[in-house]
């Protein structure tokens, strides 16, 4: 039992790379997200999606980019990075209806140098 | 637009004491409330929610956490506080019509032997 499982775990970035964070969720849970989370600011919602083909922006959408082919899997995309993009990122997902329990993955460290 | 007030980045007590985390939240409908507890480079995990009926609601742990709608609050308690309860914690708001999940800012608990 799986669950949401986020690779890679830990990841060194130099500024105007691109890189892609996966997430892969073996629950069927039609609502994914990804979250980002930075010290006294809890967690920012970035992108999210109700199903496969639907996707929305969050708080803090600018610099990622999502797609979501499949249910089972929803990758962030980082188009340049930059230093403000150092963070802690949290991959999410949930079965439809306001009053289900959200699952989150382990987390993965991204520092942009 | 939905929001979530953690007014404490810190809450200190003594091991044994009771212990109380404040939430307050703003939505337009009726809300589903969520807590949620981060241990150091984990994920987070589910403690409670509420969604309808009893005002107090009972979770993992120990946990318990009271909704009071006239106050706009669902602060999270716990009678006797152990050492082990030391960790990150967040509340969480979602909208009726909505399944964006806000989560406050966090509030650190330390639990002093």
């Amino acid at each position: 039992n799986a669950g949401v499982t986020q690779t890679p775990k830990f990841q060194v970035l130099k500024t105007g790379q691109s890189m892609t964070l996966q997430c892969a969720q073996d629950m069927n849970h039609e609502y994914m997200s990804w979250y980002r989370q930075d010290p006294g600011m809890g967690l920012r919602l970035i992108h999210y999606s109700v199903g496969a083909g639907i996707t929305d922006q969050g708080e803090v959408p600018n610099g990622y980019n999502v797609s979501r082919s499949t249910t089972e899997d929803f990758p962030l995309r980082l188009l340049s990075a930059a230093p403000s993009q150092t963070s802690v990122y949290f991959c999410a997902s949930h079965k439809g209806g306001a009053g289900n329990t959200i699952y989150f993955g382990e987390g993965s460290w991204l520092t942009v140098v | 637009a939905q929001s979530v007030a953690q007014p404490e980045d810190q809450v200190n007590v003594a091991e044994g004491n009771p212990l109380t985390v404040k939430c307050t939240y703003s939505v337009s409908g009726n809300p589903y409330l969520f807590w949620y507890v981060q241990y150091p480079n984990r994920g987070l995990q589910f403690l409670l929610k509420y969604i309808t009926g009893d005002n107090l609601v009972k979770g993992s742990y120990g946990f318990e956490a009271e909704f009071n709608k006239s106050q706009t609050s669902f602060h999270l308690k716990k009678p006797s506080a152990l050492v082990s309860d030391s960790a990150l914690y967040f509340c969480a708001v979602r909208e009726t019509s909505y399944d964006k999940v806000i989560f406050g800012p966090g509030t650190s608990l330390s639990v002093i032997p």
